[in-house]
């Protein structure tokens, strides 16, 4: 089975922190996504990697970073918390060669942030 | 720009009735389509895929037909059940591991 986990499932910061979403995939994927869901936004992408130290931004990048030291581990981090990035933060991983349709994207739990 | 669309925030079926639920996208260049389910406090999970060269993909009670013309998709459950009861986001992308999501519908069935 495929594992993805997320360091926490709640968590709650103040405005200005520097806050780390940590995330771990066990099924040796090439790619790893950060998105954030928000109601009547669906899912958006902040950031994706398709491999180690390699990144792209996605639809909403802003406020956010990333990093990618080993290939199992995909850290988000914002780099000083604001409350607009109160949401729930899922991370992803996927295959990243063949069949398109095998890119299907494995989630974790989510961590849903809560910034004041 | 919204690519991809889903238009009914939410939907309410009576337990053994078909549930529709509907996906639209702007983007001509998407080849692939995935539909995901989402249970409260749980990460989406992969649900049924269908390729641009079908137009109806089958798996179980889970149906996805694709309308490239119209570029509509949709997703049909027969016979829905409570258990299906949760956010349903469709997604589509265009030969890559990127997919962009739609903002999801909320299937409630009703026992």
């Amino acid at each position: 089975d495929v594992k993805v986990t997320q360091s926490s499932r709640y968590l709650v910061k103040r405005t200005g922190e520097k806050v780390f979403l940590e995330c771990v995939q066990d099924m040796d994927h090439e790619n790893m996504f950060w998105y954030r869901q928000d109601p009547g936004l669906g899912l958006r992408l902040i950031y994706f990697s398709y491999d180690v130290k390699m990144k792209e931004k996605g639809d909403i990048p802003e406020g956010y970073s990333v990093s990618r030291e080993k290939k199992e581990r995909f850290s988000l981090i914002l780099e000083s918390a604001s409350t607009n990035q109160t949401s729930m933060y899922l991370c992803a991983s996927s295959f990243g060669l063949g069949d398109p349709l095998k890119y299907e994207q494995y989630f974790g739990p989510g961590t849903r942030l809560t910034v004041t | 720009d919204q690519q991809v669309k889903q238009n009914s925030p939410s939907l309410s079926v009576q337990e053994g009735r078909i549930s529709i639920l509907n996906c639209d996208y702007t983007n001509s260049m998407f080849d692939y389509f995935l539909w995901y389910k989402k249970y409260p406090a749980e990460g989406p999970t992969f649900l049924i895929s269908i390729s641009s060269i079908k137009d109806k993909n089958e798996d179980g009670r889970f149906t996805v037909f694709l309308n490239k013309s119209a570029k509509h998709l949709s997703l049909h459950i027969v016979p829905s059940q409570p258990g299906d009861s949760a956010v349903y986001f469709c997604a589509g992308g265009s030969g890559t591991y990127k997919y962009i999501f739609g903002t999801g519908t909320r299937l409630k069935v009703l026992a």
